[in-house]
Formats: structure tokens, C-alpha cells, sequence
């Protein structure tokens, strides 16, 4: 059964660092999010990104974010300078259209990145 | 604006104990869809339901079932005989395709313990 992926697993960087977060998404999949949870918290909205650009940005996402799909399988979140309250579970996601009877969004197992 | 309110922050049973996560939403739009995710201690998101606004069918999948009630804007979901491996973290989604991104809006997560 095909699978997000992403990786790393657990990322360790310093307040200040730029960090990439890298997810592979479904191969027939047109429709790209990220999500962010923070310890203990709900499941967070960050952007989505259909046809190469994004198609809607949550106020979460500033300027420090930038999203890319760099080839026709990757899809990255940048966070520019990284800063202690970015610590956090990041999901990708993934879906084949956006609202139809058989929509469903599929998720990667997430990166936990950790700002120190 | 589109909302979706899981009262119950955390939820104890014993095992085989019945368990009800309640669900409520509020959208605009006629048109929409209802997804519940477990999240289990290691972190991952699994998709258990999609529920499309237009059938209001109540379904059941071996000891889950979903209540789901248009007039009271809820999406209750039932656990029948609760084990140990139950215990989770469980969210309640909405997804409106108006929004033109089939962004997911999360609830804040029940977390169910079940208790041998």
C-alpha cells in the first residue's frame, strides 16, 4: 500500500538554524500539506500547495517558512531561523483531490523537531 | 468560520467498558466531510473514518461505529468493548471543499485510557 514518508525521524537543531523537513507523498497525489502539532496539542493547519505554489497559508506559516517541491517526489518545509517555540511534531500530508466522495488525506508518520 | 469542539480533554475506562468520543462542528457549507484520526503513543496519525455531509448513514466497522447527527452538528464515535491497545489519542476533523485546499480542521484530541 503506498505511503507518505518522511524524514528525518527527529531532528535536533539550535535556535537560529535553518532546518528542512523532507517528505515523499503518494506518487499520483496533486495535493501537498503541512501540519504541525505541538506536544500536547491539537493538530495544526500550515500550508497547502497544489500546481506548484501554495495554495493557502495558515497565520502560523510567516515569512520563516517556505515551502518547495523540488522534484516531481519531494516536497520540503524550510524553517528559516528556527526558534524554540517551532519545536514540534511536523505532519506531511497528502491527497489526490481536495473533496469528493472518496477524499481522504493521507499522512506521513511525521518529524519531531526539536529546538534547543 | 469553521470549528470543530472535542469537549472531553481525557477519557478513563476499564477494559471491555463501552466508550463514546464526542465530536461537534460548526461549517457554512452544505457540503462537507468529517474524518476521525487515532494518534497511539508512538505518534502517527491513522485515519479510521470519512464521513460525507450528504449520507447520514451511521456505520460500523467491527467494534467502532459513528454517530453521525446533522441537526446537532455532531460526529460521535463509540469504542464497543474497549481494549488496552485503545488507548490513544483520538481527533475529530473537518475538511469543507469552499476552501478550495481541503485543509483539515483539527479538534483539540480526546485522550482515551483503557485500563486493564
Amino acid at each position: 500500500e503506498p505511503e507518505v514518508t518522511q524524514t528525518p525521524s527527529h531532528q535536533v537543531t539550535q535556535m537560529g538554524q535553518e532546518v528542512i523537513l523532507r517528505c515523499v507523498p503518494i506518487s499520483n497525489h496533486l495535493y501537498f500539506y503541512w501540519y504541525r502539532q505541538i506536544l500536547g496539542q491539537k493538530v495544526e493547519f500550515l500550508v497547502s500547495f497544489y500546481n506548484n505554489e501554495i495554495s493557502e497559508k495558515s497565520e502560523i506559516f510567516d515569512d520563516q517558512f517556505s515551502v518547495e517541491r523540488p522534484d516531481g517526489s519531494n516536497f520540503t518545509l524550510k524553517i528559516r531561523s528556527t526558534k524554540l517555540e517551532d519545536s514540534a511534531m511536523y505532519f506531511c500530508a497528502s491527497s489526490r483531490d481536495r473533496g469528493s466522495s472518496n477524499y481522504e488525506q493521507y499522512f506521513g508518520p511525521g518529524t519531531r523537531l526539536t529546538v534547543t | 468560520a469553521q470549528k470543530v469542539t472535542q469537549a472531553q480533554t481525557e477519557i478513563s475506562v476499564v477494559e471491555k467498558e463501552d466508550v463514546t468520543l464526542d465530536c461537534v462542528y460548526e461549517t457554512r457549507d452544505t457540503t462537507y466531510y468529517l474524518f476521525w484520526y487515532k494518534q497511539p503513543p508512538s505518534g502517527e496519525l491513522v485515519f479510521l473514518i470519512r464521513r460525507n455531509s450528504f449520507d447520514e448513514q451511521n456505520e460500523i466497522s467491527g467494534r467502532y461505529s459513528w454517530n453521525f447527527q446533522k441537526s446537532t452538528s455532531s460526529f460521535n464515535f463509540t469504542i464497543t468493548a474497549s481494549q488496552v491497545v485503545d488507548s490513544a489519542v483520538y481527533f475529530c476533523a473537518l475538511s469543507e471543499p469552499s476552501s478550495n485546499t481541503g485543509k483539515l480542521i483539527f479538534g483539540q484530541g480526546t485522550t482515551l485510557q483503557v485500563k486493564p
